[in-house]
């Protein structure tokens, strides 16, 4: 079964980086059959992909267009667990944020089957 | 970026009703379409993947059907622990994105 703890700050102050880790347990991080992704939810932008990393013979990360100038997902295979950085927030960043699974499936990424309990992340001073 | 229009916003229904969400897409997207429910303080869960296909351990009475661009989601009878939020998916050429979701509320 897999498990997905989440961890990190629930207050950021503007401007400043938000960071969160995401532990796997029942998986790696290593695998070729998974990707690891972050998403956030907020009432004003619902359900939103940040971004994800994923395995396949190197690394690879990609980034919604939304945060791609802010954003950094990490693998850390010493620590089966991956993390996300996002640069400069402002209040707007103020979301739970959950990591969450995508299993390959038929060559892509479609879906998220495993996930965080997530974090809610406030961005004040 | 494609965009997802789900109705309704709120539903409510009597247990043993059949409830029906619909999700439309802004361009076809085969049947790459999720559909997840979420319980207040709780993450998402995945319900139906690839428009129709049950996930593991999911109940029967869950449903999914369509492609292209519109997409329906089905209670078959209405259980009290089905009061959640459910919103779709879905996933095209590294983009994905969500509804806003239908919030369901026994009568």
């Amino acid at each position: 079964q897999v498990q997905l703890q989440q961890s990190g700050p629930g207050l950021v102050k503007p401007s400043q980086t938000l960071s969160l880790t995401c532990a796997i347990s029942g998986d790696s991080v290593s695998s070729n059959s998974a990707a690891w992704n972050w998403i956030r939810q907020s009432p004003s932008r619902g359900l939103e992909w940040l971004g994800r990393t994923y395995y396949r013979s190197k690394w690879y990360n990609d980034y919604a267009v939304s945060v791609k100038s802010r954003i950094t997902i990490n693998p850390d295979t010493s620590k089966n667990q991956f993390s996300l950085q996002l640069n400069s927030v402002t209040p707007e960043d103020t979301a739970v944020y959950y990591c969450a699974r995508s299993p390959l499936y038929y060559g892509d990424y479609k879906k998220f089957d495993y996930w965080g309990q997530g974090t809610l992340v406030t961005v004040s001073s | 970026d494609i965009q997802m229009t789900q109705s309704p916003s709120s539903l409510s229904a009597s247990v043993g009703d059949r409830v029906t969400i619909t999700c439309q897409a802004s361009q076809d997207i085969s049947n790459y379409l999720n559909w997840y429910q979420q319980k207040p303080g709780k993450a998402p869960k995945l319900l139906i993947y690839d428009a129709s296909n049950l996930e593991t351990g999911v109940p029967s009475r869950f449903s999914g059907s369509g492609s292209g661009t519109d997409f329906t989601f089905t209670i078959s009878s209405l259980q009290p622990e089905d009061i959640a939020t459910y919103y779709c998916q879905q996933y095209d050429n590294l983009s994905y994105t969500f509804g806003q979701g239908t919030k369901l509320e026994i009568k």
